[in-house]
């Protein structure tokens, strides 16, 4: 079973600059979830969808970030302008059912990507 | 409102020793628990999880941990340290609805030889 994918791995950028980060959810699963994981800190939920509607995105900054799932699937994750602050390694996850289902079900986690806003 | 308070930055074990991290969590609900492990340059891997099925949770690598209400506490342990478990560690809370997932600041182990 293949995992959830993430890309790109690393970015470098300058502060005011926009970037974007995509996710390929494990294929089937109903939920995903963007985390930001700010060096020496646990990861922070960002915004969670089930399907293509958003659950929770209470801690999402949303003067400068965006997210969206077209289609229930893939996502992508926009910071704009970025500031630095923001550097930190974004994770996505993914779970086999939303939350109507339960909070039982694991997360699987994609690599990350690392993003150093200079 | 949910939180989850690991209550070592660090911890260090000889090989062989047996580990403890410590985990304690508040939340209006019955909580859904999750320990995670974090390797260097790796993703997130599930340890093992409480669903409030049996208190005592056997996971992957001989960890388990224990679910005690009264203490709000679920700490991991391992009876024997190896030092493939030098790693990340982080408690994790969610309510039963599935929301607010939220996760310690992470327990880092080390294993000496």
């Amino acid at each position: 079973e293949a995992g959830v994918a993430q890309s790109p791995r690393y970015k470098i950028i300058e502060k005011r600059q926009s970037v974007a980060f995509w996710c390929n959810p494990i294929s089937g699963h109903a939920t995903l979830y963007w985390y930001q994981q700010i060096l020496g800190q646990g990861p922070k939920l960002l915004i969670q969808f089930q399907n293509n509607g958003v659950v929770d995105d209470s801690q999402l900054p949303k003067d400068r970030f965006s997210a969206e799932r077209l289609k229930g699937v893939d996502s992508t994750l926009k910071i704009q302008p970025a500031k630095l602050e923001d550097s930190a390694v974004y994770l996505c996850a993914s779970s086999l059912v939303g939350p109507a289902g339960g909070s039982s079900e694991t997360q699987y986690f994609g690599p990350g990507t690392r993003l150093l806003v200079l | 409102a949910q939180s989850v308070t690991q209550l070592d930055s660090h911890v260090s074990v000889s090989e062989g020793t047996p580990v403890l991290l410590r985990c304690n969590y508040s939340s209006s609900y019955s909580p859904s628990l999750f320990w995670y492990v974090q390797h260097p340059n790796k993703g997130l891997q599930l340890l093992l999880k409480y669903t409030s099925a049996a208190t005592l949770v056997k996971g992957i690598n001989g960890f388990e941990a224990e679910f005690k209400k009264s203490e709000t506490s679920f700490h991991l342990t391992k009876p024997s340290a190896h030092m493939s478990d030098a790693a990340e560690y982080f408690c994790v809370v969610s309510d039963r609805e599935g929301f607010k997932t939220i996760f310690g600041a992470g327990t880092r182990l080390f294993v000496k030889a």
